[in-house]
């Protein structure tokens, strides 16, 4: 149980394209979604926070109108990098709670690895 | 904001060699996971572990709240642990269940 799925795992863009990536709880419904980035041989950084049927909340320095995220059901949550740039290429990871209030885990999904050429 | 440091950063054992992963965070907590993230970037649940103490199989954690630290400890390792151990905390008076994430421990086991 608990499992989250992402698509696509990897994708190659050319620059100032934009690209989207679904995040989808399979078995459970995810009040709560998580996004973030993962540059090489670093950590992860949270990035937003979204919750179903509301607007995200975006992390300090995280540009909103550059990451727009979507959480429209409670089993999927989207990402759009608009007008991608090559600093923008990183491995973007989602993370989905299983329950809302009390304490609770993250799920996380497999990753895509974002590169703009 | 919260600080999570992991030690040691790096860490080579020999196939069957136990070992103790450190996590220290600067501020009380409400939550706290311990993943292993695989060489393909997948991150794998360990334990949920606000406090006390868990097993499972060779891995066991255990984290006093009280003192600002969590432990994972492996033992008799095989290579298929080797990949990164994170601890992630979720900061109180946060307003979500966010997690903010410790700087990792790069782990090789030798066959």
């Amino acid at each position: 149980g608990a499992v989250v799925s992402q698509h696509p795992s990897w994708v190659i863009c050319k620059s100032g394209t934009s690209v989207k990536i679904e995040c989808r709880s399979l078995d459970f419904q995810a009040t709560t979604m998580f996004w973030y980035r993962q540059f090489p041989k670093q950590s992860l950084m949270l990035m937003a926070t979204s919750n179903e049927g509301s607007k995200a909340t975006y992390e300090q320095g995280v540009e909103k109108d550059k990451f727009l995220i979507n959480h429209a059901s409670l089993t999927l949550s989207t990402l759009t990098v608009t007008s991608a740039h090559p600093e923008d290429s990183s491995f973007y990871i989602c993370s989905a709670s299983l329950l809302a209030g009390g304490p609770i885990e993250q799920y996380f999904g497999p990753g895509t690895r974002l590169t703009v050429t | 904001g919260i600080q999570v440091e992991q030690s040691p950063p790096d860490l080579i054992l020999q196939e069957g060699a136990n070992s103790t992963l450190r996590c220290n965070f600067s501020d009380s907590v409400n939550n706290l996971q311990w993943f292993h993230q695989n060489p393909w970037g997948q991150l794998i649940n360990l334990f949920y572990i606000p406090s006390g103490t868990k097993q499972n199989g060779r891995l066991s954690a255990t984290t006093v709240a009280t003192e600002r630290y969590s432990l994972l400890y492996i033992s008799s390792s095989q290579t298929t642990d080797s990949g990164v151990y994170f601890c992630a905390v979720g900061p109180p008076r946060s307003g979500t269940y966010k997690y903010i994430f410790g700087t990792g421990t790069r782990l090789k086991v030798l066959a």
